[in-house]
């Protein structure tokens, strides 16, 4: 059985850095095809995707925000980390990590709310 | 970036009526493989989202089989055979077929 669970802070201030981590059991990274990503949800608004980690370490980012975020894994913990830099009052919101393989984003955690207030 | 386009905004549905959700893209989805890099998923209230249909047109673990996908190309569509009270909630298309990973803004099913 495959989930995951995001942990990190519910309150940053702007211009502070968010770390998120993802830790998942029931799948490992080390599996071909395998991946774990972050997607996002303002208040009543649309998802909105931010990054992908791949079992090979290949790394994808949302272009808009390419340079604020970083994403890893580590293997041996079942964890996925997000980084995102500068953070803003626009990027408060609720936080999802998902499994992914070409079968689509088939597990997703329970989200975190982030808010980014002074 | 694609551009994924859903229509309509709302959907007010009766139980046990048919329902259908349009989703279009501003490129083709459709690999040379021959799949259509389109899935859809349903966010019920106060909930994560859950994926229903994979490759536009298979159907997720679990998910019933009043629930289809079809089309291709950059038209796509999601139908309902017979809406039930669970199925209330926002759907969204999202593309995979290129980074970014886009999705569509959403269509709110509501029971009437």
């Amino acid at each position: 059985q495959i989930t995951l669970k995001e942990s990190g802070p519910t309150l940053v201030k702007p211009t502070q850095t968010l770390t998120l981590t993802c830790t998942f059991s029931g799948f490992s990274l080390i599996t071909n095809g395998a991946g774990v990503g972050w997607i996002r949800q303002p208040p009543g608004k649309a998802l909105e995707w931010l990054a992908l980690i791949y079992w090979d370490d290949d790394k994808r980012y949302s272009p808009s925000l390419k340079s604020s975020l970083t994403i890893t894994k580590d293997t041996s913990k079942n964890q996925v980390v997000l980084k995102m830099t500068n953070m803003d009052p626009v990027d408060t919101g609720t936080y999802y990590c998902a499994h992914k393989t070409n079968s689509g984003f088939d597990h997703w955690g329970q989200g975190t709310l982030v808010t980014v207030s002074s | 970036d694609i551009v994924m386009t859903q229509s309509p905004f709302s959907l007010p549905v009766t139980p046990g009526e048919p329902a259908s959700i349009s989703c279009r893209s501003s490129q083709s989805l459709l690999h040379n493989n021959g799949y259509n890099y389109l899935d859809w998923y349903l966010q019920k209230p106060g909930q994560s989202p859950q994926l229903l249909i994979f490759l536009g047109s298979n159907r997720a673990s679990g998910v019933p089989d009043r629930f289809s996908g079809s089309g291709s190309g950059t038209d796509f569509t999601l139908k309902i055979s017979r809406v039930e009270a669970e199925d209330v909630g926002v759907y969204y298309c999202m593309q995979t077929r290129q980074t970014p990973l886009t999705f569509g803004g959403g269509t709110r099913v509501e029971i009437k």
